[in-house]
């Protein structure tokens, strides 16, 4: 195990267009944690797992934002009718327990 | 929402000095307390954490407070080198939340 996972690094797309990222955590890690983080900002949180039940969603996260862990082991983030303000470091931890995070490298949006 | 609140924004030292970090949280539950530091173009790594059954900890070079009834706690680096320069962020495990972060520089 090499750590948390993100695929793809990088990804820029159209104004309109959905994406999906990928989130690989640590395979014992039960937590699973989607922030988002812009140049210059602390991680905004926007979703929360433990194992496959979405336990808390922050108000950032519009309709527009929907994230699965259907088995409980790697989660999927998706940005539907992408906007520019969209454009972000998204980035994806895991943990298990109230410890500390492991994060990974994150997936940089670039939305033209 | 629950805030955590980072000071001061930037903070730059000369080498071999100390540098201190604040933060402040707003929820009374709150009792876990991790501090992550992020060099550029890098994810955000675990540095030092502390929780509620304390009031400090030391790692080598890297200290944590936590004062409960003030609700803050405070980062300290001392013997400040330059590989120390990069931001560092609180954070309040249990609410999730993040403080804005602290770019560190500290020259040679």
């Amino acid at each position: 195990d090499t750590g948390v996972s993100q695929n793809p690094r990088h990804k820029i797309t159209k104004r309109g267009q959905n994406v999906t990222f990928r989130c690989d955590p640590i395979s014992e890690h039960n937590r699973l944690y989607w922030y988002r983080q812009t140049l210059g900002q602390g991680p905004e949180f926007l979703t929360y797992f433990q194992n496959e039940a979405q336990l808390e969603k922050s108000r950032l996260l519009s309709d527009r934002f929907s994230a699965e862990r259907p088995k409980g082991s790697f989660s999927t983030l998706e940005i539907q009718r992408t906007e520019q303000g969209d454009s972000a470091m998204y980035l994806c931890a895991s943990s298990t327990g109230d410890n500390g995070y492991t994060f990974g490298s994150g997936t940089r949006l670039t939305v033209v | 929402g629950e805030n955590v609140e980072q000071h001061p924004s930037t903070l730059s030292v000369q080498e071999g000095d100390s540098a201190v970090i604040k933060c402040t949280y707003s929820d009374s539950a709150s009792n876990y307390f991790p501090w992550y530091k992020q060099e550029l173009g890098k994810r955000p790594q675990l540095i030092i954490d502390i929780r509620s059954n304390v009031g400090e900890k030391k790692d080598q070079r890297i200290a944590v407070t936590l004062n409960k009834t003030a609700k803050h706690f405070s980062l300290h680096i001392t013997e400040t080198q330059p590989e120390d320069s990069a931001v560092y962020f609180c954070a309040d495990a249990r609410d999730m939340r993040f403080g804005a972060g602290t770019r560190l520089t500290v020259k040679p």
